[in-house]
């Protein structure tokens, strides 16, 4: 079965600069697909970013970026000049490509944005 | 267009009973899937629906039932309640085809309390 984690329960950053999400996850196959998702207090679940595994080339949109590492199974997230509406609650999370049709979420990092 | 849209946003219900909670996916999306996001912790899969076939089921009982309708429009029913089935409860969409080649996109959630 597939994991996901998020070691880092909770990250704080001072607005304008950047911040490093981890996420490590634990999969036997080689095609899947792996997203962040930003979750503010008021609940939404918003797509951040997506990449597919056979994509060497690292997803980025706009402040956000992925760091892939496909052999150390990493998908860290990073987020450039820090904003007071990036802070929320980001799920790294994963899906298969064969035929497993549901996401697998980590537990969550709660960013906080210091003024 | 309009994103997902699900309802109610807000449920209070007494042990035992039953609950319909319900969604509409975006419009020319095919495909629902269903999760329940206990507080604190990551989204868990409940079901997916595409075409009004049930593609996936997550590890949740008997009590737990879906449907999709003609015009993709999705129900979550959950028989018995027990005070664990308080949770923020998830619907997503996707255009289909198979969920791991789309992105889902979420909606708001119902936030359902069971007393």
């Amino acid at each position: 079965a597939q994991t996901v984690t998020q070691s880092q329960p909770e990250m704080s950053v001072q607005e304008a600069e950047t911040v490093t999400l981890s996420c490590t996850y634990d999969t036997s196959e080689s095609d899947y697909y792996l997203f962040w998702y930003k979750q503010p207090p008021s609940r939404q679940m918003i797509l951040v970013i997506r990449q597919e595994a056979y994509k060497q080339q690292n997803a980025t949109e706009n402040r956000f970026s992925v760091n892939f590492q496909k052999a150390a199974k990493s998908f860290s997230l990073k987020i450039s000049d820090s904003q007071l509406g990036d802070a929320a609650m980001y799920f790294c999370a994963y899906i298969s490509n064969f035929g497993n049709e549901k996401l697998t979420f980590g537990t969550g990092t709660r960013l906080t944005i210091i003024p | 267009d309009a994103g997902v849209t699900q309802s109610p946003t807000h449920l209070i219900k007494t042990r035992g009973q039953h609950v319909t909670l319900r969604c509409s996916p975006i419009s020319g999306h095919k495909s629902v899937s269903w999760y329940q996001q206990v507080l604190g912790q990551g989204p868990q899969f409940i079901f997916q629906y595409y075409e009004k076939e049930e593609r996936g089921r997550g590890n949740f009982p008997d009590r737990f039932s879906a449907r999709q309708f003609p015009n993709y429009s999705s129900e979550l029913n959950v028989n018995a309640l027990l005070l664990g089935d308080s949770a923020l409860y998830l619907c997503a969409s996707s255009l289909g085809q198979g969920a791991s080649q789309e992105t889902q996109y979420f909606g708001p959630g119902t936030r359902l309390l069971v007393l």
